[in-house]
C-alpha cells in the first residue's frame, strides 16, 4: 500500500526558509523510474508544480522559482524533502507530496498547509 | 512552458445528463492526464495517458484526444461527480497543470 505523508512548521514569517518533509511508504526511490514531487495549491485556486525529484537522483524545479527551491532525499529512510528560501505571502497554500510513476503522479499525500505572516 | 488552458472555468449539469469539458495544450504532448479535486481534499488520479481509467474511476468517465486538444466527458452525470477537474501534463518540462473545471449540479 503506498502512502505518502507532508509535515511543514505550518506558519512562517516573510524572508524565512520552509522546510517541508514528505514521509513515504510502500515503495522505493531506487526504483526505476519512480519519483516523487511536490505540488503546492493555494486556497481556492488551481494546483502549481515545484519539483520533483527521481531514483537516479535526477532534479527538476518549476522554471520561476527555480532559484528558491531545493529538493533532497535520504532514501534509507523512505523521505524526501522541500526547501524553498525566502517566504513570502504569496507562498501561503497547501503543499502536497506525490509519487510519479509513468508520467503522473498516481498518489498523493494529504497535504500540509503553510501560512506566512508576520 | 507548456501552457493547458481548460474550458469552461465552470459548469453545471443535471443529473443524466452528458459532460465534456476539454484541456488545450499550447505545445503538443504524448498523453495527458486527469485529477479529481472534491472539496478540501486532494486531487486523485482520474484519468492517465489520455483515456485510461484510474482504478475505481466509474465507467461513466472517459477521456480523450492528441496532440494540443484533450477532453473528459462524463456519460450521464452523478451527484458524486461534483469536483474541480484539472489536466496534466508530464511530457517535458516544467509539468503544468490546467487550471481546472469546476463541475456543479443543477
Amino acid at each position: 500500500q503506498v502512502t505518502l505523508k507532508e509535515s511543514g512548521p505550518g506558519i512562517l514569517q516573510p524572508s524565512q526558509t520552509l522546510s517541508l518533509t514528505c514521509s513515504f511508504s510502500g515503495f522505493s526511490l531506487t526504483t526505476y523510474g519512480i519519483g516523487v514531487g511536490w505540488i503546492r495549491q493555494p486556497s481556492g485556486k488551481g494546483l502549481e508544480w515545484l519539483a520533483h525529484i527521481w531514483w537516479n537522483d535526477n532534479k527538476y524545479y518549476d522554471t520561476a522559482l527555480k532559484s528558491r527551491l531545493t529538493i533532497s532525499r535520504d532514501t534509507s529512510n523512505n523521505q524526501v524533502f522541500l526547501k524553498i528560501a525566502s517566504v513570502d505571502t504569496a507562498d501561503t497554500a497547501t503543499y502536497y507530496c506525490a509519487r510519479i510513476a509513468g508520467g503522473n503522479f498516481d498518489y498523493w499525500g494529504q497535504g500540509t498547509t503553510l501560512t506566512v505572516s508576520s | 512552458e507548456n501552457v493547458l488552458t481548460q474550458s469552461p472555468a465552470i459548469m453545471s449539469a443535471s443529473p443524466g445528463e452528458k459532460v465534456t469539458m476539454t484541456c488545450s495544450a499550447s505545445s503538443s504532448v504524448i498523453y495527458m492526464h486527469w485529477y479529481q479535486q472534491r472539496s478540501s481534499t486532494s486531487p486523485k488520479l482520474w484519468i492517465y495517458d489520455t483515456s485510461k481509467l484510474a482504478s475505481g474511476v466509474p465507467g461513466r468517465f472517459s477521456g480523450s484526444g492528441s496532440g494540443n486538444s484533450y477532453s473528459l466527458t462524463i456519460s450521464s452525470m452523478e451527484a458524486e461527480d461534483v469536483a474541480t477537474y484539472y489536466c496534466f501534463q508530464g511530457s517535458g518540462y516544467p509539468f503544468t497543470f490546467g487550471s481546472g473545471t469546476k463541475l456543479e449540479i443543477k
